[in-house]
């Protein structure tokens, strides 16, 4: 099973909601990331969290805030987002951070902010 | 910082071509190179990972290869089919800091037409 899921598929949220999004995966993965793409864009790297523990934050503002409540569970918790923050969100998942491990993304979270 | 680039940015070929996808980096300092598929408005599908140290690595019909040195990859897509219609993302893994970061390049829209 390579199989990395996210919830929901879309999610429509006016700037001052609250919603999370949800990444899993059962492949014994103790990498997960997530990313942000925008439309014709490629994915940029927002999050890594290497064994439940935050390793990167690219200097993400404080309304996405991630968490990790076990190995095979990632949350972002989205706060007063703002418009241009509507992307598709990926989730991705890789064996570790090692070098030799290859990346398993997600179908991602399709994000409109109004 | 890392640039990869990809050319070129839109390809149409009739079905049963083969065709050459090109990928170029300007930091050689790689520890890896993933080739992705991806569908307009779905997840990343993983098609090959070349380690820094292999020269290519085949998966059917798709071989993908790596000049570390000069900064270029290709992806040779052979008898081409119209369900191979797609962006292709071509990213590299370089280390940043105590941590590895993948950089993707914007990706070249493909078309098949039958």
């Amino acid at each position: 099973d390579t199989e990395v899921t996210q919830t929901p598929k879309h999610l429509v949220m006016g700037m001052t909601n609250k919603k999370s999004l949800k990444c899993e995966q059962h492949m014994g993965h103790r990498a997960m990331y997530w990313y942000k793409q925008k439309a014709k864009k490629p994915p940029e790297l927002m999050f890594v969290y290497s064994y439940e523990k935050l390793s990167i934050n690219e200097s993400v503002p404080s309304r996405f805030s991630p968490e990790c409540p076990n190995s095979s569970l990632l949350n972002l918790h989205l706060h007063a987002l703002q418009p241009e923050d509507s992307a598709l969100y990926l989730c991705a998942s890789s064996q570790t951070t090692g070098t030799q491990y290859e990346q398993y993304f997600g179908p991602g979270t399709r994000l409109t902010v109004t | 910082k890392q640039e990869v680039t990809q050319i070129p940015a839109a390809l149409s070929v009739p079905e049963g071509e083969n065709l050459v996808l090109n990928c170029s980096f300007t930091d050689s300092a790689i520890y890896n190179l993933q080739w992705f598929r991806q569908d307009p408005g779905k997840g990343l599908t993983s098609l090959l990972l070349i380690q820094s140290s292999q020269r290519e690595q085949t998966s059917g019909r798709l071989n993908a290869s790596l000049d570390k040195s000069s900064g270029r990859s290709t992806l040779y897509i052979a008898a081409s089919q119209p369900g191979d219609s797609a962006t292709y993302l071509c990213a590299v893994l370089n280390s940043g800091g105590s941590n590895y970061k993948l950089t993707f390049g914007k990706g070249t829209l493909l078309t098949v037409n039958p």
